[in-house]
């Protein structure tokens, strides 16, 4: 069974940076393209970021372009979202999902989510 | 970007109802389009991809239709469980982008 489960979540002042982890397991990660995914309070779905397969492409909304990355470790199944500059529109629950395959496909498998808040 | 509208927005429907949820993709994107169900306080949880095709376990009343630019979700007979807001999203190229939800109420 296909798990991913999200971590790094916190309060953190306008201006921080944060780090979120995403672990996968029942899976051969490096096998598939993953993707961030957020929802701010009330609102709806927002992709964020992706990273394929291989981990030579990677991929951003324009509102976290140059302030996030997204990057992946195969040898310990993780998936990790550095975001710097962090503001408060960037506050909501942060998603991670695996792609169908390697380079595309639907987000067919999700985290639980983790909770990124960003006040002063 | 490809802009996703889904629409209506919301809707309030009885029990055994069939209900249709349109989504319009801004340029065609072939037949990738998921939906997904979200339940407050949930992750969602995928539906139906490839326009048309359910995902494993999810319950034959979901079917999916459409290619190109314009998609429909139907719910064919509506269950008090089925109180969600859905979403379509296209992968047919980055950004990925998703409708803005519709939230489907139980009368």
């Amino acid at each position: 069974e296909v798990q991913l489960l999200e971590s790094g979540g916190d309060l953190v002042q306008p201006g921080g940076s944060l780090r979120l982890s995403c672990v996968a397991s029942g899976l051969t990660f490096s096998s598939y393209a993953m993707s961030w995914v957020r929802q701010a309070p009330g609102k709806g779905l927002e992709w964020v970021s992706g990273i394929s397969g291989s981990g030579g492409g990677t991929y951003y909304a324009e509102s976290v372009k140059g302030r996030f990355t997204i990057s992946r470790d195969d040898s310990r199944n993780t998936l990790y979202l550095q975001m710097n500059t962090l503001r408060a529109e960037d506050t909501a629950v942060y998603y991670c999902a695996k792609r169908q395959y390697r380079n595309s496909g639907y987000l067919d498998y999700w985290g639980q989510g983790i909770l990124v808040t960003v006040s002063s | 970007d490809i802009q996703m509208t889904q629409s209506p927005s919301s809707l309030s429907a009885s029990v055994g109802d069939r209900v249709t949820i349109t989504c319009r993709a801004s340029q065609g994107i072939s037949n990738s389009l998921a939906w997904f169900q979200q339940i407050p306080g949930k992750a969602p949880k995928s539906l139906i991809y490839a326009a048309s095709t359910l995902q494993s376990g999810v319950p034959s009343k979901f079917s999916g239709s459409g290619s190109g630019t314009d998609f429909t979700l139907t719910i064919s007979s509506l269950q008090p469980e089925d109180s969600a807001t859905y979403y379509c999203q296209q992968y047919n190229s980055y950004p990925l982008t998703f409708g803005g939800g519709t939230k489907v109420e139980i009368k």
